[in-house]
């Protein structure tokens, strides 16, 4: 059960968009829609942003969506603001009761 | 609204056991949610340790499940974790989670306890 991969970091400038990627396999990401994306602040605890690849929990910005395609799961987060900047991390279902994280991507608003 | 609270030592000797507690409040730990730990290593990422039904039953990572235990005591409503044979590798936030659910399946995870910091060193 390795780590799912993403990019150590990601950039962009206020009221931009980018998209943060997160890759498995045909036996995590690739088999169920069941991956959730979450921000983390430094010394803060995770927030939950997107589930079930593309649903967002009450109380989250519309700016950020969460889609897949094959074995690659993505988080976009459109008009880019200041406190966008954070650490977020993609998790999926891995089979038999047991779930994998993504290695973590650093978003820095320039 | 739920809230978790974790709580424990934040010093533990190698070859030693980890343990800590996870407290839940603003909702039963009998409702029907998987609670769940995840650890993150200072400066790294995230990892799922395992989780817990009320009933019991309880689902582990398998690079971890020789060393985990997760037990609920509903009576406290509260979980908790033991990790034995610890190694400096051992050393990270630990965190406390409710798995949540719809239409069947459970997936991610929500709300998170603040987190503590568990370090393995004599």
């Amino acid at each position: 059960q390795s780590a799912l991969t993403q990019p150590a970091s990601v950039s962009g400038s206020p009221g931009q968009s980018i998209t943060i990627s997160c890759t498995g396999t045909s036996s995590d990401v690739g088999s169920y829609n069941l991956v959730s994306w979450y921000q983390q602040h430094p010394g803060k605890a995770p927030k939950l942003m997107i589930y079930e690849v593309s649903k967002r929990p009450s109380g989250v910005s519309n700016r950020f969506s969460g889609s897949r395609s094959g074995n690659t799961a993505s988080l976009t987060i459109s008009g880019l603001q200041a406190e966008d900047e954070a650490d977020y991390y993609c998790c999926s279902y891995a089979g038999f009761s047991t779930y994998v994280f993504g290695t973590g991507t650093k978003v820095t608003v320039l | 609204q739920v809230q978790l609270q974790e709580s424990g030592p934040g010093l533990v000797k190698p070859s030693g056991t980890l343990s800590l507690t996870c407290a839940v409040s603003g909702g039963s730990i009998s409702s029907t949610n998987w609670w769940t730990w995840v650890r993150q290593p200072p400066g790294k990422g995230l990892e799922w340790i395992g989780e817990i039904y009320h009933s019991g039953n309880t689902n582990y990572n398998p690079s971890l499940k020789s060393r985990v235990t997760i037990s609920v005591d509903k009576s406290k409503n509260q979980f908790a974790l033991k990790l034995s044979s610890v190694t400096a590798a051992d050393t990270a936030v630990y965190y406390c989670s409710r798995k949540r659910c719809s239409g069947g399946s459970c997936s991610w995870f929500d709300p998170w306890g603040q987190g503590t910091l568990v370090t393995v060193s004599s």
